[in-house]
């Protein structure tokens, strides 16, 4: 089955520095992939997606590219806050989003200042 | 748009009791997501629904879990007997089917049974 694969973290990275959390998943077809981030006591909030290959999402700062040849979807940003530790989540899904979506297990990022 | 509402935030209840975990779409999103999450386990899926017909529910563990879609806007997770592995963060998610772009969490109810 689709399924997804991640970093194990914890990762720790001082402020202002770059980040990057692999991503790397197996499907049948072409899913669309999302990255989630949870923030304590929260639920997960969608960050970004992307539906097609070469597709890049982004937000806050945030971006990830649809590599099908090498079915990544790597998270980066290029200088991270303390504001941005949390759990971030790789996830896919059908390619009209009508299947569940499957998640990675997650990766928990702490900035310290 | 209020987002998706579950309640309660938390609940503590005794092993044996019932407990009945709540969900409140968004107007408009016609699928909904029970997910549990643990620290051993993670994100796991318990059940959906689309257009409030259960679609799959092989997730969830035992009998002892039911979930149920009164209506388009509404659904709830219920527990009977609980057991004390039973305690983690349940969130309910819902999305537009038709969109098919992700869906949007509640803030989940973390439940402790003793």
């Amino acid at each position: 089955g689709d399924s997804v694969t991640q970093m194990e973290g914890p990762v720790t990275l001082s402020e202002e520095a770059f980040l990057t959390i692999n991503c790397t998943y197996t499907a049948t077809g072409y899913p669309s992939l999302f990255w989630y981030v949870q923030y304590p006591g929260e639920g997960l909030q969608l960050l970004l997606k992307a539906t097609k290959a070469d597709d890049k999402g982004s937000n806050k700062g945030f971006e990830a590219t649809y590599r099908k040849e090498t079915t990544s979807f790597h998270l980066e940003k290029g200088s991270v806050q303390v504001s941005d530790s949390a759990v971030y989540f790789c996830a896919l899904s059908g390619p009209m989003g009508n299947t569940p979506l499957v998640f990675g297990k997650g990766t928990r990022l702490s900035v310290i200042a | 748009d209020a987002g998706v509402i579950q309640s309660p935030r938390h609940e503590v209840t005794e092993m044996g009791q019932e407990v009945t975990l709540r969900c409140k779409l968004i107007s408009g999103h016609n699928s909904l997501f029970w997910y549990r999450q643990t620290m051993m386990r993670g994100l796991e899926l318990l059940i959906y629904f689309n257009n409030n017909v259960p679609i799959d529910d092989s997730g969830m563990p035992e009998d002892r879990f039911s979930a149920k879609m009164p209506n388009a806007s509404f659904s709830t997770l219920k527990i009977q007997p609980s057991e004390p592995r039973d305690s983690a963060v349940y969130f309910c998610a819902s999305s537009n089917r038709g969109q098919g772009y992700g869906y949007t969490f509640g803030s989940g109810t973390r439940l402790t049974v003793v």
